[in-house]
């Protein structure tokens, strides 16, 4: 079946220090990634998808390429802030819709001012 | 943006006893709603999938006499675990997507901490 695998956190980072979580995947077909990222007492929040292979998405200066030959999709930034303090979920759907979701295990950014 | 609104956020409750969870989509009709649950150092695993006006859909292994699941309305969804042990503690969450459009993202309320004493 269908997984993600993700480092485990903490992730513990100075303030504009380089970010990088990595994530891989098994799936059957051809899934879309995401990363979700949860800020304290909110809901997951859609950070970032690609649909298909070498797709970069990008978003609030996090990056992630869906590399297919490495069945990865790591989560990278180049200067991290306090705010970005959370916890960030790679997560995998099917190629029938982006809804049902299976998620790693979620990494817990913590980052020092 | 479309806000999802999960109730309560932390509950404790004893063993035997019942415990209602909310998942509410405030400002769009959601046809589709999903249910997670996450153990601790584990993944998020989908539970179920929750369908307006018709019987959810179970994942394997999810007792559905167990995790009751009623979708009655096009912007709220129940789940109520009945009957709670401790081994039921967990975290819950549940992500709503809009109608007739499964190419756009899930939307997630913020998570139901559930701790069975």
């Amino acid at each position: 079946g269908n997984s993600v695998t993700q480092m485990e956190g903490p992730v513990t980072l100075s303030e504009e220090a380089f970010l990088t979580i990595n994530c891989t995947y098994t799936a059957t077909g051809y899934p879309s990634l995401f990363w979700y990222v949860q800020y304290p007492g909110e809901g997951l929040q859609l950070l970032l998808k690609a649909t298909k292979a070498d797709d970069k998405g990008s978003n609030k200066g996090f990056e992630a390429t869906y590399r297919k030959e490495t069945t990865s999709f790591h989560l990278e930034k180049g200067s991290v802030q306090v705010s970005d303090s959370a916890v960030y979920f790679c997560a995998l759907s099917s190629n029938t819709g982006f809804q049902k979701l299976v998620f790693g295990t979620g990494t817990r950014l913590l980052v020092s001012p | 943006g479309a806000v999802v609104s999960q109730h309560p956020s932390r509950v404790i409750c004893k063993s035997g006893t019942s415990v209602k969870i909310e998942c509410r989509s405030l400002d769009f009709q959601a046809t589709t709603m999903f249910w997670y649950r996450q153990f601790p150092k584990q993944s998020l695993m989908l539970m179920a999938t929750s369908n307006e006006g018709s019987k959810a859909t179970y994942e394997q292994g999810v007792e559905k006499d167990k995790f009751l699941i009623n979708h009655a309305s096009l912007t709220l969804s129940t789940l109520t675990v009945t009957s709670a042990h401790p081994e039921d503690s967990s975290f819950y969450i549940c992500s709503a997507s809009r109608p007739m459009d499964s190419n756009t993202e899930a939307f997630f309320g913020q998570g139901t901490r559930l701790t069975v004493v």
